[in-house]
Protein backbone atom coordinates (compact mmCIF):
# COMPACT_ATOMS: atom_id res chain seq x y z
CA UNK A 1 0.00 0.00 0.00
CA UNK A 2 0.91 3.53 -0.42
CA UNK A 3 3.16 5.20 2.82
CA UNK A 4 3.50 8.53 2.71
CA UNK A 5 6.58 10.45 4.83
CA UNK A 6 6.16 14.08 6.24
CA UNK A 7 8.48 16.97 7.37
CA UNK A 8 9.21 18.38 9.36
CA UNK A 9 6.93 17.41 12.24
CA UNK A 10 7.02 20.95 13.60
CA UNK A 11 8.52 24.49 11.76
CA UNK A 12 8.71 27.36 13.34
CA UNK A 13 9.09 30.65 11.39
CA UNK A 14 8.96 34.30 12.30
CA UNK A 15 5.48 35.68 11.05
CA UNK A 16 6.35 37.24 7.69
CA UNK A 17 8.81 34.82 6.49
CA UNK A 18 7.72 31.88 4.59
CA UNK A 19 7.32 28.40 5.44
CA UNK A 20 8.07 25.09 3.79
CA UNK A 21 6.79 21.30 4.47
CA UNK A 22 7.90 18.20 2.47
CA UNK A 23 6.32 14.84 2.03
CA UNK A 24 6.94 11.44 -0.57
CA UNK A 25 4.93 8.94 -1.25
CA UNK A 26 5.62 5.27 -2.36
CA UNK A 27 2.79 4.28 -4.68
CA UNK A 28 3.73 5.53 -8.13
CA UNK A 29 -0.07 4.81 -8.72
CA UNK A 30 -1.06 8.07 -6.69
CA UNK A 31 -2.30 10.52 -9.04
CA UNK A 32 -3.69 13.40 -6.32
CA UNK A 33 -1.93 15.02 -3.80
CA UNK A 34 -3.89 17.06 -1.41
CA UNK A 35 -3.06 19.04 1.72
CA UNK A 36 -5.29 19.81 4.87
CA UNK A 37 -5.06 22.66 7.51
CA UNK A 38 -6.13 21.20 10.64
CA UNK A 39 -7.04 23.62 13.80
CA UNK A 40 -7.06 22.21 17.30
CA UNK A 41 -10.59 20.27 17.98
CA UNK A 42 -11.50 21.31 14.23
CA UNK A 43 -11.76 19.39 10.70
CA UNK A 44 -9.32 19.12 8.66
CA UNK A 45 -9.68 21.97 6.28
CA UNK A 46 -8.29 21.09 1.91
CA UNK A 47 -6.41 24.25 1.41
CA UNK A 48 -5.09 23.39 -1.94
CA UNK A 49 -4.54 20.18 -4.70
CA UNK A 50 -1.87 19.11 -7.28
CA UNK A 51 -2.95 15.81 -9.98
CA UNK A 52 -0.02 13.93 -11.31
CA UNK A 53 -0.11 15.62 -14.66
CA UNK A 54 0.45 19.53 -13.11
CA UNK A 55 4.11 19.64 -11.62
CA UNK A 56 2.93 22.91 -9.92
CA UNK A 57 -0.41 25.04 -8.63
CA UNK A 58 -0.70 28.39 -6.77
CA UNK A 59 -3.20 30.39 -5.06
CA UNK A 60 -2.71 33.58 -3.58
CA UNK A 61 0.33 32.90 -0.84
CA UNK A 62 -0.06 28.64 -0.84
CA UNK A 63 1.80 27.03 -3.66
CA UNK A 64 2.47 23.29 -4.25
CA UNK A 65 5.00 21.48 -6.01
CA UNK A 66 4.86 18.06 -7.16
CA UNK A 67 7.77 15.74 -8.44
CA UNK A 68 6.75 12.30 -10.16
CA UNK A 69 9.61 11.29 -10.55
CA UNK A 70 11.39 11.48 -7.00
CA UNK A 71 7.57 10.67 -5.44
CA UNK A 72 8.08 13.98 -3.49
CA UNK A 73 5.65 17.46 -3.28
CA UNK A 74 5.98 20.48 -1.31
CA UNK A 75 3.49 22.85 0.46
CA UNK A 76 4.94 26.69 0.14
CA UNK A 77 3.20 29.32 1.98
CA UNK A 78 4.39 33.05 1.49
CA UNK A 79 4.50 35.95 3.96
CA UNK A 80 3.30 33.78 6.81
CA UNK A 81 0.51 35.31 9.31
CA UNK A 82 -0.57 34.51 12.88
CA UNK A 83 -3.72 32.61 11.33
CA UNK A 84 -1.55 30.43 9.34
CA UNK A 85 -0.61 28.28 12.65
CA UNK A 86 -2.25 24.76 12.54
CA UNK A 87 -0.89 21.65 11.64
CA UNK A 88 -0.54 20.53 8.18
CA UNK A 89 -1.44 17.54 6.48
CA UNK A 90 -0.09 16.24 3.38
CA UNK A 91 -1.54 13.05 1.51
CA UNK A 92 -1.67 10.75 -1.19
CA UNK A 93 -4.20 8.27 -3.13
CA UNK A 94 -6.71 9.07 -5.80
CA UNK A 95 -10.09 8.96 -6.29
CA UNK A 96 -10.71 5.97 -4.09
CA UNK A 97 -9.32 7.14 -1.04
CA UNK A 98 -6.46 9.22 0.62
CA UNK A 99 -2.88 7.75 3.15
CA UNK A 100 -2.18 10.44 4.99
CA UNK A 101 1.22 11.86 6.35
CA UNK A 102 1.61 12.18 10.08
CA UNK A 103 1.64 16.24 9.91
CA UNK A 104 3.36 19.21 10.30
CA UNK A 105 2.85 21.92 13.34
CA UNK A 106 3.61 25.15 12.14
CA UNK A 107 4.26 27.98 14.29
CA UNK A 108 4.15 31.35 13.72
CA UNK A 109 6.29 33.64 16.13
CA UNK A 110 5.07 36.90 16.29
CA UNK B 1 -24.67 25.13 0.86
CA UNK B 2 -24.19 22.27 4.32
CA UNK B 3 -20.98 20.58 4.30
CA UNK B 4 -20.49 17.32 6.06
CA UNK B 5 -22.26 16.57 8.93
CA UNK B 6 -21.32 13.78 11.80
CA UNK B 7 -23.74 12.77 15.09
CA UNK B 8 -23.12 12.38 17.60
CA UNK B 9 -20.62 14.76 18.10
CA UNK B 10 -18.97 13.21 21.36
CA UNK B 11 -19.32 9.71 22.73
CA UNK B 12 -18.34 7.84 25.87
CA UNK B 13 -18.46 3.92 25.67
CA UNK B 14 -17.67 1.23 28.29
CA UNK B 15 -15.64 -0.87 27.12
CA UNK B 16 -17.42 -3.95 25.39
CA UNK B 17 -20.15 -1.77 24.41
CA UNK B 18 -21.63 -1.14 20.78
CA UNK B 19 -21.95 2.25 18.99
CA UNK B 20 -22.96 3.69 15.99
CA UNK B 21 -21.76 6.97 14.30
CA UNK B 22 -23.68 8.72 11.30
CA UNK B 23 -22.44 10.63 8.43
CA UNK B 24 -24.72 13.27 6.56
CA UNK B 25 -22.48 13.84 3.34
CA UNK B 26 -22.69 16.34 0.89
CA UNK B 27 -25.60 16.25 -1.24
CA UNK B 28 -24.76 14.63 -4.36
CA UNK B 29 -21.81 13.33 -3.36
CA UNK B 30 -21.30 9.94 -4.43
CA UNK B 31 -18.29 8.75 -2.64
CA UNK B 32 -18.03 8.67 1.55
CA UNK B 33 -14.89 7.66 2.67
CA UNK B 34 -14.28 7.01 6.92
CA UNK B 35 -11.05 7.85 8.59
CA UNK B 36 -9.57 7.03 11.96
CA UNK B 37 -7.38 10.19 13.31
CA UNK B 38 -5.65 8.94 16.90
CA UNK B 39 -4.54 12.10 18.85
CA UNK B 40 -1.47 13.66 17.15
CA UNK B 41 -1.56 11.80 14.56
CA UNK B 42 -2.76 11.98 10.50
CA UNK B 43 -6.32 10.31 9.50
CA UNK B 44 -6.16 6.87 9.04
CA UNK B 45 -7.91 5.40 5.96
CA UNK B 46 -10.76 2.91 7.13
CA UNK B 47 -13.02 2.55 4.55
CA UNK B 48 -14.70 3.94 1.48
CA UNK B 49 -18.50 3.79 -0.51
CA UNK B 50 -19.31 4.68 -3.95
CA UNK B 51 -23.12 5.14 -3.39
CA UNK B 52 -23.92 2.29 -1.72
CA UNK B 53 -21.60 0.11 -2.49
CA UNK B 54 -18.63 -0.68 -0.06
CA UNK B 55 -15.72 -0.78 -2.50
CA UNK B 56 -12.81 -0.92 -0.17
CA UNK B 57 -12.80 -2.04 3.89
CA UNK B 58 -9.18 -3.08 3.62
CA UNK B 59 -8.45 -0.18 7.11
CA UNK B 60 -11.07 -1.47 9.17
CA UNK B 61 -8.72 -2.57 12.42
CA UNK B 62 -11.18 -6.03 13.09
CA UNK B 63 -14.29 -7.63 12.89
CA UNK B 64 -15.66 -5.28 15.17
CA UNK B 65 -15.81 -2.67 12.83
CA UNK B 66 -18.92 -2.15 9.74
CA UNK B 67 -19.97 0.42 7.89
CA UNK B 68 -22.84 0.69 5.71
CA UNK B 69 -24.70 3.24 3.12
CA UNK B 70 -27.87 1.35 2.25
CA UNK B 71 -29.20 4.37 0.03
CA UNK B 72 -26.54 5.99 -1.00
CA UNK B 73 -26.51 8.76 1.07
CA UNK B 74 -26.01 8.27 5.08
CA UNK B 75 -23.29 6.30 6.16
CA UNK B 76 -23.36 4.82 9.51
CA UNK B 77 -19.71 3.28 11.15
CA UNK B 78 -20.21 0.66 14.17
CA UNK B 79 -18.06 -1.12 16.08
CA UNK B 80 -19.12 -3.50 18.09
CA UNK B 81 -17.32 -4.82 21.60
CA UNK B 82 -15.78 -1.39 21.70
CA UNK B 83 -11.96 -1.24 23.10
CA UNK B 84 -9.85 1.14 24.18
CA UNK B 85 -7.41 1.22 21.52
CA UNK B 86 -10.59 2.02 19.39
CA UNK B 87 -10.37 5.77 21.44
CA UNK B 88 -10.31 7.96 18.61
CA UNK B 89 -11.72 10.66 16.11
CA UNK B 90 -13.85 8.96 13.40
CA UNK B 91 -13.85 11.30 10.53
CA UNK B 92 -16.24 11.18 7.65
CA UNK B 93 -15.34 12.90 4.13
CA UNK B 94 -17.61 12.92 0.59
CA UNK B 95 -16.45 13.82 -2.42
CA UNK B 96 -18.51 14.40 -5.84
CA UNK B 97 -16.79 11.19 -7.43
CA UNK B 98 -16.44 10.67 -10.58
CA UNK B 99 -13.31 12.78 -11.45
CA UNK B 100 -13.63 15.19 -8.83
CA UNK B 101 -11.34 13.93 -6.09
CA UNK B 102 -11.05 16.35 -3.54
CA UNK B 103 -12.43 15.02 -0.35
CA UNK B 104 -14.65 17.20 2.27
CA UNK B 105 -14.18 16.35 5.79
CA UNK B 106 -16.83 16.48 8.83
CA UNK B 107 -16.35 17.61 12.18
CA UNK B 108 -15.87 14.10 13.29
CA UNK B 109 -17.02 12.04 16.39
CA UNK B 110 -15.38 11.83 19.22
CA UNK B 111 -14.76 8.40 20.39
CA UNK B 112 -13.58 7.80 24.35
CA UNK B 113 -14.02 3.96 25.49
CA UNK B 114 -13.08 3.47 29.57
Amino acid sequence: GENVEQHPSTLSVQEGDSAVIKCTYSDSASNYFPWYKQELGKRPQLIIDIRSNVGEKKDQRIAVTLNKTAKHFSLHITETQPEDSAVYFCAAGGADGLTFGKGTHLIIQP
Amino acid sequence: GAGVSQSPRYKVAKRGQDVALRCDPISGHVSLFWYQQALGQGPEFLTYFQNEAQLDKSGLPSDRFFAERPEGSVSTLKIQRTQQEDSAVYLCASSLGLDVYEQYFGPGTRLTVT
